[in-house]
């Protein structure tokens, strides 16, 4: 079973701040996913990063994918309260195992920006 | 492009109802279709894999009997939560995809509340 461990859990940060979200495991993923979610929806999402060292940058986010494709990162410069969510990663398995296909979830970091 | 309709949106129901939930893409087939749970402030949990005329593959310890899924299109799946009870309350939300290795397309979720 493949895991995604996320941190930090909750984010309580004020307007202007930068913060970084991390996502890290032992498996190799052929893609990392990066969503946000607002209460009572759906995720929504964000990114996704398939080359091990990729940057890609999204205005104030920019999403990291490690050189091993094991871990990846979400860093928001200058936190608005508007970026205020839920964020998730998510790992999508290797071709070849039982698993392929599927997304595994971090557990989420709960972000709130305060004005 | 690529819309996922959940529906219903909100469910409340007497205990021992049994709830029907549908998820449709709307602007493409979908060859699978997956459902998740997800309970307050966490994250999201596999519940199953559906693919398109076949039965569905359940995650370990989730009950198949509990949770009757069924794929009968390539723009249908539906998830019938049995005998509903109190601990069934969740927040359920699928899935679609186009095949292995495209992104997931996430529906809006069904907050399901069991008296």
């Amino acid at each position: 079973t493949q895991l995604l461990e996320q941190s930090p859990q909750f984010l309580s940060i004020q307007e202007g701040e930068n913060l970084t979200v991390y996502c890290n495991s032992s498996s190799v993923f052929s893609s990392l996913q990066w969503y946000r979610q607002e209460p009572g929806e759906g995720p929504v999402l964000l990114v996704t990063v398939v080359t091990g060292g990729e940057v890609k940058k999204l205005k104030r986010l920019t999403f990291q994918f490690g050189d091993a494709r094991k871990d990846s990162s979400l860093h928001i410069t200058a936190a608005q309260p508007g970026d205020t969510g839920l964020y998730l990663c998510a790992g999508e398995a290797n071709a070849g195992g039982t698993s392929y296909g599927k997304l595994t979830f971090g557990q989420g970091t709960i972000l709130t920006v305060h004005p | 492009g690529a819309v996922v309709s959940q529906h219903p949106s909100r469910v409340i129901c007497k205990s021992g109802t049994s709830v029907k939930i549908e998820c449709r893409s709307l602007d493409f087939q979908a060859t699978t279709m997956f459902w998740y749970r997800q309970f307050p402030k966490q994250s999201l949990m596999l519940m199953a894999t559906s693919n398109e005329g076949s039965k569905a593959t359940y995650e370990q310890g989730v009950e198949k009997d509990k949770f009757l899924i069924n794929h009968a299109s390539l723009t249908l799946s539906t998830l019938t939560v049995t005998s509903a009870h109190p601990e069934d309350s969740s927040f359920y939300i699928c899935s679609a995809t186009t095949g292995w290795n495209q992104p997931q397309h996430f529906g809006d979720g069904t907050r399901l509340s069991i008296l």
